[in-house]
């Protein structure tokens, strides 16, 4: 059974910051991961996928790793704004299965 | 474009009674899921279909039915309403699992079971 862990639970920092985001997951056949966004609130936005295959993908300030052999993905956010508070989660589709499973979330405050 | 939209967004239930959460996409998307998010939790997984006239289980099933009819329409069915079912409802989807399929959320359903 996949189950996935996200580390810190949750994290205060001043804008500026460069932060990193951990997940790990128990089953390494994964066919991809992805990062989401929540707001309080709101649904879900889909930040970055990084396919089994492959080993990092970047948008803007964002930058996710994979390692797949160790079972863990960061997700490194550059120069962090107040505007990048919410709730960050990661998710992963295991190979032999449909199911898209998240982790509990690290919940991100950027203060001014 | 509309994308996923849920209904309705909020409801208060008694317990025994039960309702249909409705869920519809207009992208022509193959993958659809239903969550439950509990307060300061992780989604967990209900149920989730790949395609019309199929669904499977998810991680939480119990409590819940649904049904895949159409492509765009994917309805969790609660029968007899417990109060462990309080809880935020996601309904999401995708064309596929591949790279590219980006997995669309919609805005969530918050019910409470008195």
């Amino acid at each position: 059974k996949q189950e996935v862990t996200q580390i810190p639970a949750a994290l205060s920092v001043p804008e500026g910051e460069n932060l990193v985001l951990n997940c790990s997951f128990t089953d390494s056949a994964i066919y991809n991961l992805q990062w989401f966004r929540q707001d309080p609130g709101k649904g879900l936005t889909s930040l970055l996928l990084i396919q089994s295959s492959q080993r990092e993908q970047t948008s803007g300030r964002l930058n996710a790793s994979l390692d797949k052999s160790s079972g863990r993905s960061t997700l490194y956010i550059a120069a962090s704004q107040p505007g990048d508070s919410a709730t960050y989660l990661c998710a992963v589709i295991s190979y032999n299965t449909d199911k898209l499973i998240f982790g509990t979330g690290t919940r991100l405050q950027v203060f001014p | 474009n509309a994308g996923v939209t849920q209904t309705p967004k909020f409801r208060i239930l008694k317990i025994g009674q039960s309702m249909t959460l409705q869920c519809t996409q207009d992208m022509n998307h193959n993958y659809m899921y239903w969550y439950r998010q509990d307060p300061g939790m992780g989604l967990k997984l209900i149920y989730y279909s790949v395609g019309a006239g199929i669904t499977d289980k998810g991680e939480v099933p119990n409590g819940y039915n649904v049904s895949r009819s159409t492509t765009e329409d994917f309805p969790l069915r609660l029968e007899l309403a417990a109060p462990s079912q309080t809880s935020v409802y996601f309904c999401a989807s995708s064309y596929g699992r591949g790279m590219g399929n980006t997995i669309y959320f919609g805005e969530g359903s918050w019910l409470t079971v008195v």
